[in-house]
């Protein structure tokens, strides 16, 4: 079975500085990896997905986040973060079937100014 | 065009009570999956369906189910609520094949008392 592991329940970060959230995974398979945030009172959107094409992805708002198998490893990052990325983000693996995702805990972004 | 949509927003029960979640995929999409995210946690996983069938069932009890309809929205129901219920019940929607992405809708706020 599919597991996900989030460093650190809350980060915060400056305005402007480097933005690193940590995702460790379980998987027996190679692996779908999502990461999504979640604003307050709001639903899930992605950010973007990892399905083997590259090791490096790139998804919305500036972020990124690669894929490093032998860290079992998918951690996101931003440059430079933004007042409006104070957010909760979730890293997700897909199962082998393809009809579940297995979420993290969850890691709340704080951005001070 | 329009994002997968929830119903209702907000909804208040008490214990014992049954409650009817409803949801509409994006235009197109045949799956719709249905989570549980308890405040404070990741999302869970309840079920998915797609062509009307239960494709997957997560580790929930019998309290709860749920339909798909021709049109492809779908219903969770849950009955003999206990105050654990509470929670954010999020629906996502996906064209149907183990590749798609899950698109998030913004979810029905669940309150037990």
């Amino acid at each position: 079975a599919q597991s996900v592991t989030q460093l650190g329940s809350h980060v915060s970060v400056s305005e402007g500085a480097l933005v690193l959230l940590r995702c460790n995974y379980s998987s027996s398979v190679p692996p779908y990896l999502f990461w999504y945030v979640q604003y307050p009172n709001q639903g899930l959107q992605l950010l973007l997905k990892y399905t083997s094409a590259a090791t490096l992805v790139k998804g919305i708002n500036g972020f990124e986040a690669e894929f490093k198998k032998s860290e079992t490893s998918f951690h996101l990052t931003k440059p430079s973060a933004h007042m409006s990325d104070a957010a909760e983000y979730f890293c997700a693996v897909r199962n082998n079937a393809g009809n579940m995702l297995t979420f993290g805990g969850g890691t709340r972004l704080m951005v001070k100014p | 065009d329009a994002g997968v949509t929830q119903s209702p927003t907000h909804l208040i029960k008490t214990r014992g009570q049954h409650v009817t979640l409803r949801c509409s995929p994006i235009s197109g999409h045949k799956s719709v999956s249905w989570y549980q995210q308890v405040l404070g946690q990741g999302p869970q996983f309840i079920f998915q369906y797609y062509e009307k069938e239960e494709r997957g069932r997560g580790n929930f009890p019998d309290r709860f189910s749920a339909r798909q309809f021709p049109n492809y929205s779908s219903e969770l129901n849950v009955n003999a609520l206990l105050l654990g219920d509470s929670a954010l019940y999020l629906c996502a929607s996906s064209l149907g094949t183990i590749t798609d992405t899950q698109y998030f809708g913004p979810g029905t706020r669940l309150t037990v008392l």
